[in-house]
């Protein structure tokens, strides 16, 4: 099983302001995801990176950014909040194992409350 | 492309009676199959997955699914409900390699009642 950790797990913040959703994971998994959920809803991947300096956009275009600077570290940044970035956000990682696949394991994930 | 169909958005039980979420998928490739499962205000937790090791998977906390090749079908299910399955269970399908995406299902939401 993978450690993976998001911080803050629950935000309220004004529109307007810059946000950043930390998320952190003690495997060293290579893969690294940001997924969204609106509540009751599908997820949607925004962003994964294969590794350290590669980032891409995911099936939902979103406004946010992602970094890889470090293997273990994925943060996701608005620059902007509105409210329609209301929702949830959910980090995950994996790592490749040629007979059994890509397992992905994901963090408890960070509700973003735009007012 | 690859997709991932569940077949019900609202599945309601009674404690102790089977518990059946179905799952259909598409693929071109060989498909890995997973099951998560997603509980109020938390992440998504691996219930099992498919690898084409077995087609019957053995998961955690009761459950498991078999992979119908034929059927295109994943579905989830545990002989016997108990009240805190209640959750909202999500079925992904990813391909082989090293750098396949999951595609995930809209969720079934399980509702266990006494």
């Amino acid at each position: 099983e993978a450690d993976i950790y998001q911080t803050p797990r629950y935000l309220v913040i004004g529109t307007g302001k810059k946000i950043t959703l930390e998320c952190s994971q003690t495997m060293g998994h290579d893969k690294m995801y940001w997924y969204q959920q609106d509540p009751g809803m599908e997820l949607h991947l925004i962003h994964y990176s294969y590794g350290v300096n590669s980032t891409e956009k995911g099936d939902l275009s979103s406004e946010s950014t992602v970094s890889r600077i470090r293997t273990e570290h994925f943060p996701l940044t608005l620059e902007s909040a509105r409210p329609s970035h209301t929702s949830q956000y959910l980090c995950a990682s994996s790592e490749y194992d040629r007979g059994r696949g890509n397992t992905i394991y994901f963090g408890e994930g960070s509700w973003l409350t735009v007012v | 492309a690859q997709s991932v169909t569940q077949l019900g958005s609202h599945v309601s039980v009674s404690e102790g009676a089977l518990v059946l979420l179905r799952c259909n998928y598409s693929s071109s490739v060989p498909p890995y199959l997973f099951w998560y499962v997603q509980y109020p205000n938390q992440g998504l937790q691996l219930l099992l997955k498919y690898t084409s090791a077995a087609t019957l998977v053995k998961g955690i906390n009761g459950f498991e699914a078999e992979f119908k090749k034929s059927e295109t079908s994943f579905h989830l299910t545990k002989p016997s409900a108990h009240m805190s399955d209640a959750a909202e269970y999500f079925c992904a399908v990813g391909g082989s390699g090293g750098y396949n995406k999951l595609i995930f299902g809209a969720g079934t939401r399980l509702a266990v009642h006494p």
